[in-house]
């Protein structure tokens, strides 16, 4: 597709529990970004890839909270023993990355729908 | 670290009225302020943005202005349709980093 692509949509784990959220960039888009959206709240960084290199992890709110790229594609955040503070909309967003193409900026970033996670 | 206020939190406005977002940031190094809308279930889009560089940038019924010495921007849409309800959040960012968003404001098209 031509869209960032996030799955599963809607995940229900027990507290404990280990999850997997996996997200697919935009093809060729050089940086990815893990955003936190609490309910009713604006979407709160995680984390930053540029291709596989993990330039900014100092939104991971604990160290329950792992996120790779080994590619330089796809990405996975996984979180370890959830907790029901846990339970939030994870998003995924990707883009160019840094400098210009066409005297336009790369650094759009363009956002999938989200994981929802319930930690019960 | 960047802090970005938005208001108000939740705005109606009759049909084919006029709304108005407003929104401060802290870091004055920001560059890069996009405006997303946010609809049930989908994650946010991007609706327009300005760069520190301009201060105001306009595409047909959405208008951005930034004030950077006051550390204000705005997004003012008119002629407001049904479609244009949503919750619409204001961000900030220094080029190609994270985004700081604000809380959000659940916008309103009353019929």
């Amino acid at each position: 597709g031509a869209g960032v692509s996030q799955s599963p949509r809607y995940k229900v784990a027990k507290r404990g529990q280990d999850v997997a959220l996996r997200c697919d960039p935009i093809s060729g888009h050089v940086s990815l970004f893990w955003y936190q959206q609490a309910l009713g709240q604006g979407p709160e960084f995680l984390t930053y890839f540029q291709n596989e290199a993990q330039l900014d992890k100092s939104g991971l709110p604990s160290d329950r909270f792992f996120a790779e790229r080994p590619e330089g594609s796809v990405s996975t955040l996984k979180i370890q023993r959830t907790q029901q503070e846990d339970s939030a909309v994870y998003l995924c967003a990707s883009s160019w990355g840094p400098g210009l193409a066409g005297g336009q900026a790369k650094n759009i970033q363009y956002f999938g729908a989200g994981t929802r996670l319930s930690v019960l | 670290g960047e802090n970005v206020e938005q208001h108000p939190s939740t705005l109606s406005v009759q049909e084919g009225d006029s709304a108005v977002i407003k929104c401060t940031y802290s870091d004055s190094a920001s560059n890069y302020f996009p405006w997303y809308k946010q609809e049930l279930g989908k994650g946010p889009q991007l609706i327009i943005d300005i760069r520190s560089n301009v201060g105001e940038k306009k595409d047909q019924r959405i208008a951005v202005t930034l004030n950077k010495t006051a550390k204000h921007f705005s997004l003012h849409i008119t002629e407001t349709q049904p479609e244009d309800s949503a919750v619409y959040f204001c961000a900030a960012s220094k080029g190609d980093d994270k985004i700081i968003f604000g809380k959000g404001t659940r916008l309103h098209i009353l019929p």
